[in-house]
C-alpha cells in the first residue's frame, strides 16, 4: 500500500532560515496534502498539490511534487519560532477513495 | 478552532470500563472520520462515516464502537480496552467521502490513557 515517508524525521533550524521537509510516496497518487500538528493537538490542513501540478504556493508554504520520482516536498521560508510543529503528508490513490495514508511526520523545531 | 470540536480532550480508564468520545463538526460537512495517533506511528484511519453510514472499517476491534447518529456528530464508545490502545484519537470531517481531494479538518483529539 502506499505510505507517505517524510524526511527527515527532525529538522532543528534558526528563526528566520528556510526549512525544507520531503516526503515519498510508493504507488500513483490523485492528491498529495500537507498537515500541520503542534503538540498534542489535531492536525491542520496546509496545502493540496494535485497530481497533474508541479508547484504551488501558500504564503510562505511552497510545494513541489514530482511525480515520476513519487516525491515531494515542503519549503516553508523565514520560519518562526512558531512553526515548530510535526509537519506530514498524506497522500491518496485512485483506489483509496477517501483513504488518505500519512507519513511519520517531520518535527521541526525553529529556535528563537 | 477547525469548526470540529472533541470531548473529553483527557481520558483515563480502566480495561473494564465504558465510556464514549465525542466529536462534533459545525462545518456542514458529509464525511467524518475517526483516526487513531500512537507515538511512533503514522496516523491511522479507524472509521469513516458518509451522510451517516459507514463506509470503512480499517479492522479495528469490536472493542472500538462508532456511532454516527447524524452527519454533525460521530462518537466512538469504548469498551474493556487494553493499555496498547492509549493514544490519541482525532476526528476529523471533510465534504464528503467520494474523493479524498477535500482536505480533512481535526478535532483536537482526546488524550486516551488505558490503565
Amino acid at each position: 500500500s502506499q505510505q507517505g515517508e517524510e524526511d527527515p524525521q527532525a529538522l532543528s533550524i534558526q528563526e528566520g532560515e528556510n526549512a525544507t521537509m520531503n516526503c515519498s510516496y510508493k504507488t500513483s497518487i490523485n492528491n498529495l496534502q500537507w498537515y500541520r500538528q503542534n503538540s498534542g493537538r489535531g492536525l491542520v490542513h496546509l496545502i493540496l498539490i494535485r497530481s497533474n501540478e508541479r508547484e504551488k504556493h501558500s504564503g510562505r508554504l511552497r510545494v513541489t511534487l514530482d511525480t515520476s520520482k513519487k516525491s515531494s516536498s515542503l519549503l516553508i521560508t523565514a520560519s518562526r519560532a512558531a512553526d515548530t510543529a510535526s509537519y506530514f503528508c498524506a497522500t491518496d490513490g485512485e483506489t483509496s477513495g477517501s483513504r488518505l495514508t500519512f507519513g511519520e511526520g517531520t518535527q521541526l523545531t525553529v529556535n528563537p | 478552532e477547525t469548526g470540529v470540536t472533541q470531548t473529553p480532550r483527557h481520558l483515563v480508564m480502566g480495561m473494564t470500563n465504558k465510556k464514549s468520545l465525542k466529536c462534533e463538526q459545525h462545518l456542514g460537512h458529509n464525511a467524518m472520520y475517526w483516526y487513531k495517533q500512537s507515538a511512533k506511528k503514522p496516523l491511522e484511519l479507524m472509521f469513516v462515516y458518509n451522510f451517516k453510514e459507514q463506509t470503512e472499517n480499517n479492522s479495528v476491534p469490536s472493542r472500538f464502537s462508532p456511532e454516527c447518529p447524524n452527519s454533525s456528530h460521530l462518537f466512538l464508545h469504548l469498551h474493556t480496552l487494553q493499555p496498547e490502545d492509549s493514544a490519541l484519537y482525532l476526528c476529523a470531517s471533510s465534504q464528503e467521502v467520494r474523493v479524498a481531494s477535500y482536505e480533512q479538518y481535526f478535532g483536537p483529539g482526546t488524550r486516551l490513557t488505558v490503565t
